[in-house]
């Protein structure tokens, strides 16, 4: 049972670059959300997505895309990578109702230069 | 909105017990979350109060006030792996399923 997974875990980018994160679940999972956590910022949501076909934006979506093709996958992509992007990244699901717990990824650590 | 306020930092002595305070404002209740975060990890799901009292669970517990907007997370008996960062965080109101979190309480666990 893997559960959720993410990849890579942790990269070093140029600034410009594109770069898509990936995320993965295999717990079927309707709903998933993608965060970046900054010391003292806490845990931020970037974009959601409650069902395969939908999206929407969290806090922090500039700079960011999601798409949601199917139930399993989550990718989230930067157009082009700016150092304020430099965090780590939590990709999350959890079941449908909103007293469910969310359970998360094991992280990617992002770096743009 | 969701407003979530937590200590930023917690010492404790292996042994003891310590509380973790949250206090929260938000137009619609639809209860709170606790989670626990080792550095370097993902956040791992502790515990879910969504009505008034003292909900138990091993060493761990979790009390919430409704009418104060007021949780705490109350750990006894500590151990060195406690030291962790605790969040907190609730249901965004209208917001489907989405979750606020706190900034979260960084716990040191000493000998």
């Amino acid at each position: 049972i893997a559960g959720i997974t993410q990849a890579p875990t942790s990269q070093i980018l140029a600034a410009g670059r594109r770069m898509t994160l990936r995320c993965t679940q295999d717990m079927r999972h309707n709903a998933m959300y993608w965060y970046r956590q900054d010391l003292g910022l806490g845990l931020r949501l970037i974009h959601y997505s409650n069902t395969a076909g939908t999206t929407g934006k969290g806090e922090v979506p500039d700079g960011y895309s999601v798409s949601r093709a199917n139930t399993d996958d989550f990718p989230l992509t930067l157009a082009s990578a700016v150092p304020s992007q430099t965090s780590v990244y939590f990709c999350a699901s959890k079941p449908d109702t909103s007293t469910d717990t969310q359970y998360f990824g094991p992280g990617t650590r992002l770096t743009v230069l | 909105g969701q407003n979530i306020d937590q200590p930023t930092e917690m010492t404790a002595t292996e042994g003891a017990i310590v509380q973790i305070n949250c206090t929260y404002q938000t137009s619609g209740f639809n209860g709170l979350f606790w989670y626990q975060q080792h550095a370097g990890e993902a956040p791992t799901f502790l515990s879910y109060n969504v009505l008034d009292g003292l909900e138990e669970k091993g060493r761990f517990s979790s009390f919430l006030s409704r009418s104060k907007g007021y949780s705490y997370l109350l750990l006894k008996e500590l151990q060195m792996k406690d030291s962790a960062s605790y969040l907190c965080a609730v249901p965004v109101t209208g917001g489907g399923n989405k979750l606020t979190f706190g900034t979260g309480t960084q716990l040191k666990v000493e000998l």
